[in-house]
């Protein structure tokens, strides 16, 4: 079956503009994650959510980043304001609750870079 | 202070070889989850293998064996007969639960193993 897709796979932008990633999940997966993999680093944790519970935002690294998850599918997350330090490769993953405990599936990442 | 520690930046095995790639955790946790994943060039996580904390045997999936030594809070990837296929980034992850009730990966810095024909 289809895995979990992710639009733009790039995306440059000028510093100071806003932009939008989205993440499509595996179908009937009800865990979505964002994380973000600066140059040669491992993953950092950006927001997770579970269903229609509230989201974790834990992992946010301010207030210009935000997501949200339509009707428990698609998810967008906004970057407001970008900065150059934003630069990165965003990875969205998405788990069954049943399987949660034990795989993510991820998707293949969109690239952005602010100039 | 750091959760996963992976020590080794770049690891090289001669094909056909067996190779461990390392990797020591830190938690207060008694209930958490130890996951392996490689990233090829082509940038997609795919998932390796996994260790819960209260697995008494060592997971093993194909060539892939998790020597989890959970005193020692170590968790390393032993990867069997390599193949030039398997040179990529490997990424060792625990899953927590955080304070909001939610379960988060927290990865380490990857350790970029090459196979060497």
């Amino acid at each position: 079956g289809a895995g979990v897709s992710q639009s733009p796979s790039n995306k440059v932008t000028e510093k100071g503009k806003d932009v939008e990633l989205r993440c499509d999940p595996i179908s009937g997966h009800t865990a979505l994650y964002w994380y973000r993999q600066s140059l040669g680093q491992g993953l950092e944790f950006l927001i997770y959510f579970q269903g229609n519970s509230a989201p974790d935002k834990s992992g946010l690294p301010s207030d210009r980043f935000s997501a949200e998850r339509t009707g428990g599918s698609v998810s967008t997350l906004t970057i407001q304001r970008t900065q150059q330090e934003d630069s990165a490769v965003y990875l969205c993953a998405s788990s069954s609750s049943r399987d949660s405990l034990y795989e993510q599936y991820f998707g293949p990442g969109t690239r952005l870079t602010v100039t | 202070a750091q959760k996963i520690t992976q020590t080794q930046p770049g690891m090289f095995v001669q094909e056909k070889e067996a190779v461990t790639l390392d990797c020591t955790y830190d938690t207060s946790d008694q209930s958490y989850g130890l996951f392996w994943y490689k990233q090829p060039s082509s940038g997609e996580m795919i998932f390796l293998i996994y260790q819960g904390s209260y697995d008494e045997q060592n997971a093993t999936e194909g060539r892939y064996s998790l020597n989890f030594q959970k005193a020692r809070k170590s968790a390393n990837l032993v990867i069997s007969a390599s193949q030039l296929g398997d040179s990529a980034m490997y990424f060792c992850a625990m899953r927590e639960v955080t304070g909001a009730g939610s379960y988060q990966l927290t990865f380490g810095k990857g350790t970029k193993l090459s196979v060497i024909p």
